[in-house]
């Protein structure tokens, strides 16, 4: 069973700093883009980043160039996303998505986590 | 980038009936689109691929149909598990992979 669990979500202060990670366990992650996704409370789905399988290609929404950072780890099965420069505007539920193999459209989801940007 | 615009924002729908959602987008997606629903609380679960796919264990009441620029879901007999927020997403021209606003399904 296709699982992905994240995890580090909490409340910070603007300016701040955040790492978010997603474990995978169920398929093999190594062969599998991966993205996250967030949700602001009470508001639609917002793509925020991809990384292929092998890390070799990365894209960023706009809203986040310059102050977040995809990786992965294949040998911990792990997908992570570094936060720095955090806006209140980037208050919102963090999701991991795996795309479907060889395509981009996102077959399974976390249940997500939740990063809260206050003072 | 791509608009993805969804209709309309809430559509109320007594269980039984039959609902249809639309989504259009700003320029040609081909077949590219994706469609997902969201249960308060809950992560968003894949419904259709391929403008028209179903994904696995999705009742076959749920059918997407449109290539180009307009699509559609429907939702033959609506169970009361059906009453979410549904997404349309695009993954043509990337990035970004669009999303669409949403419509929220209500009972009537």
């Amino acid at each position: 069973e296709v699982q992905l669990v994240e995890s580090g979500g909490d409340l910070i202060q603007p300016g701040g700093s955040l790492r978010l990670s997603c474990a995978a366990s169920g398929f093999t992650f190594s062969s599998y883009s991966m993205n996250w996704v967030r949700q602001a409370p009470g508001k639609g789905l917002e793509w925020l980043s991809y990384i292929s399988s092998g890390s070799s290609t990365i894209y960023y929404a706009d809203s986040v160039k310059g102050r977040f950072t995809i990786s992965r780890d294949s040998a911990r099965n792990s997908l992570y996303l570094q936060m720095n420069s955090l806006r209140a505007e980037d208050t919102a539920v963090y999701y991991c998505a795996r795309d479907s193999y060889g395509d981009y459209y996102h077959d399974y989801w976390g249940q997500g986590t939740l990063v809260t940007v206050s003072s | 980038e791509i608009v993805m615009t969804q209709s309309p924002a809430t559509l109320s729908v007594s269980p039984g009936e039959r609902a249809t959602l639309s989504c259009r987008a700003s320029q040609s997606v081909s077949s590219n689109l994706a469609w997902y629903q969201q249960k308060p609380g809950q992560a968003p679960r894949l419904l259709i691929y391929g403008a028209s796919t179903r994904a696995t264990g999705i009742p076959a009441r749920f059918s997407g149909s449109g290539s180009g620029t307009e699509f559609t879901l429907t939702i033959s007999s609506l169970q009361s598990e059906d009453f979410a927020v549904y997404y349309c997403q695009q993954y043509n021209n990337w990035p970004p992979n669009t999303f669409g606003q949403g419509t929220k399904l209500d009972i009537k």
